[in-house]
């Protein structure tokens, strides 16, 4: 069963807006990672928190981690039709073993 | 400095033929990584390499799927016979060390008739 469970499954916001995305995972964790993917492409590596941090701050990118609650949350501001994707939060309780949600399709209307 | 590698980007076989697809990681990473996605499961890791070494392939579906890992900069994921529900998309993925953080390569969209 997957690690990682996003919400929502589908995000539909206008271009300015702010994004939010959530993440559940089940078990204790050493890093969490969010990824974007394309429509067609792979996937691309955006963030990395730690177990021990609970913030972090890449460009307009937000990520907070609550490893009481299982939880973290990625938020996106002032969005822009080029970040229509979707993303995914990766969790590696094992090493070499990343576990991949099952993500959020973000569509950023322009 | 040129990303992970694979090819074809597309595949269109028929069912019982072998399909091998490829990949060339990033130099200078030791993990190499293979996952299939689908609508349905999701992004699942089948197998990984550290060092040239398979370390894990309790992720390959069946005997029907094999990997191989020749040399640092090369690797191969074999499905022979191939069946209509292997059709996916087949990332392999990079990194070094443990491979907390991956480098995807484009895929390799696989249909099989």
């Amino acid at each position: 069963s997957q690690q990682g469970e996003e919400d929502p499954q589908a995000l539909s916001i206008q271009e300015g807006e702010n994004a939010t995305m959530n993440c559940s995972y089940k078990t204790s964790i050493n890093n969490l990672q969010w990824y974007r993917q394309n429509s067609g492409r792979g996937l691309v590596h955006l963030i990395l928190i730690r177990s021990n941090e609970r913030e972090k701050h890449s460009g307009r990118l937000r990520v907070t981690l609550d490893t009481s609650k299982k939880s973290s949350s990625l938020l996106i501001t002032a969005s822009r039709a080029a970040d229509t994707a979707s993303y995914f939060c990766a969790t590696d309780a094992i090493p070499f073993k990343t576990i991949f949600g099952a993500g959020t399709r973000l569509f950023v209307k322009a | 400095d040129a990303g992970v590698i694979q090819s074809p980007r597309h595949e269109v076989t028929e069912m019982g033929q072998e399909v091998t697809l490829r990949c060339k990681p990033i130099s200078g990473h030791n993990s190499l990584f293979w996952y299939r996605q689908t609508m349905m499961r999701g992004l699942e890791l089948l197998i990984y390499f550290n060092n040239n070494v398979p370390i894990d392939d309790s992720g390959m579906p069946e005997d029907r799927f094999s990997a191989k890992m020749p040399n640092a900069s090369f690797s191969t994921l074999k499905i022979q016979p191939s069946e209509p529900r292997d059709s996916a998309v087949y990332f392999c993925a990079s990194s070094f060390g443990q491979g907390i953080v991956q480098f995807f390569g484009p895929g390799t969209r696989l249909t099989v008739l």
